[in-house]
């Protein structure tokens, strides 16, 4: 199974300001995951990370809200840029190795916006 | 599109009584199936998986799902829940990507209540 590390794990932030969300996975992985859990609802995906190509967008995110680097096999970083009250939400990293049916987590960032 | 209905918000039991959380799920293909756990302020820990085979299948802290293709569901079941058992339960199905892995679609959850 892989470990997945992501930090930070809990944030405040203020209106119209930008924070990134790093994931770490400590084996190599194909694909990475980026989910969103807003308050008492389920996880929606917000793109697909495949190391070397641009990030695939789920409907309803756009790149230019949700910026996502893949530099390499273990690591993918998510940006929520220009935050809203409305972009409070748990934000959470995945990953699947190629052959590796079972989709890991990591604990979450919790990001709360004023 | 592949989608995941869940149609508990919400089950109360009482602790060393029998579970059964509903999931229903609609995909063109095979599916590959999966139950979640989430504890408060934890991540998500999965419980159990299917892709193919024997259609019951276990999982760990005693879970057990069975899939019934002519039903479209993968229902979840404890034979004796314990309060430790409380939690947020996700089903999920998942396509398989062509460059590897699984992109999931996740029901809306039902919250387990344990009363002792």
């Amino acid at each position: 199974s892989a470990v997945i590390s992501q930090k930070p794990s809990r944030d405040i932030c203020q209106r119209g300001t930008s924070l990134t969300i790093q994931c770490q996975v400590d084996s190599q992985v194909t694909m990475m995951f980026w989910y969103r859990q807003q308050p008492g609802q389920s996880l929606t995906l917000i793109a697909t990370a495949n190391q070397g190509s641009e990030a695939t967008y789920e409907s309803g995110f756009v790149i230019d809200k949700f910026p996502i680097s893949r530099p390499n096999l273990t690591f993918s970083t998510l940006t929520v840029s220009n935050m809203s009250p409305e972009d409070s939400s748990i934000y959470l990293c995945s990953a699947t190795g190629p052959y590796n049916e079972k989709l890991f987590f990591g604990s979450g960032t919790q990001l709360s916006v004023l | 599109a592949q989608s995941v209905t869940q149609p508990d918000i919400h089950i109360t039991v009482s602790e060393g009584a029998s579970l059964e959380l509903r999931c229903n799920y609609s995909y063109g293909a095979t599916p590959y199936l999966f139950w979640y756990v989430q504890s408060p302020g934890q991540g998500l820990q999965l419980l159990l998986k299917y892709f193919s085979g024997d259609t019951l299948v276990q999982g760990i802290k005693g879970f057990e799902a069975e899939f019934k293709r002519s039903q479209s569901s993968f229902n979840l079941r404890k034979p004796s829940v314990h309060w430790s058992d409380a939690a947020e339960y996700f089903c999920a199905v998942g396509a398989w990507l062509t460059g590897g892995g699984n992109k999931l679609t996740f029901g809306t959850g039902t919250q387990l209540k344990v009363e002792l």
